[in-house]
């Protein structure tokens, strides 16, 4: 399967405790999204990459909240002392290109849930 | 004012009708996205369209830039095609996807 993976697609998870979610693009594609999105309503955006730079961030990622992707492939999103607000769908895209004139290619998301 | 809006926000047909749902955004756009989500979370991207029409399988959009509307039709609706489908245009300044609300799809057999 040569589509965006995400894992792990479920992760339960003590308030306080950190969290990380790692996201495989589809190879080549040199852009990489990370979305958050609740139940009931639609995607936010929380950063994107082009290679290995971390280009925009949302006010939404907060300084619990870190993302990197290292080598310009795979990205990796950390929730630090993760709070009950955190728990949503956070999804991963990818695309190839200079602009949003590329199809983009969603992942299945990771779902956190923080009791 | 929301600078995407989508209508209708829910829609229920029987299967084999004619659907459109249409989108309309406030910001210059590079390209527009429509994007359908099931229940569960998957997102699959349908179309991207900068001008005119693209037409795949049943599933046909269509978008005028100079009236910054979208329309994405359903030709003979089926039950599978059951989910909410969203509209995202991409900004031209900086193009980030800007998200629709969604409209919510269901189709009764």
């Amino acid at each position: 399967d040569t589509g965006v993976s995400q894992n792990p697609r479920h992760k339960i998870t003590k308030r306080g405790q950190n969290v990380t979610f790692r996201c495989d693009p589809i190879s080549e594609h040199n852009r990489l999204y990370w979305y958050r999105q609740t139940l009931g309503q639609g995607p936010e955006f929380l950063t994107y990459f082009q290679n290995e730079a971390q280009l925009e961030k949302s006010r939404l990622l907060s300084d619990r909240f870190s993302a990197e992707r290292p080598k310009g492939s795979f990205s990796t999103l950390e929730i630090q002392r993760t709070e009950q607000g955190d728990s949503a769908m956070y999804l991963c895209a990818s695309s190839f290109g200079q602009n949003s004139g590329n199809t983009i290619y969603f992942g299945e998301g990771s779902w956190l849930t923080v009791v | 004012k929301n600078e995407v809006e989508q209508s209708p926000q829910n829609l229920t047909a029987q299967e084999g009708e004619f659907i459109t749902i249409n989108c309309s955004y406030s910001v210059g756009i590079s390209a527009l996205h429509w994007l359908q989500q099931h229940p569960g979370g998957g997102i699959v991207s349908l179309f991207m369209l900068s001008s005119g029409k693209k037409k795949h399988g049943r599933l046909i959009a269509t978008i005028n830039i100079q009236e910054k509307h979208s329309s994405l039709h359903i030709t003979a609706s089926h039950p599978r095609d059951s989910a909410v489908y969203i509209c995202a245009p991409a900004s031209y300044s900086n193009y980030q996807l800007i998200w629709g609300a969604g409209t919510k799809l269901i189709i009764k057999p």
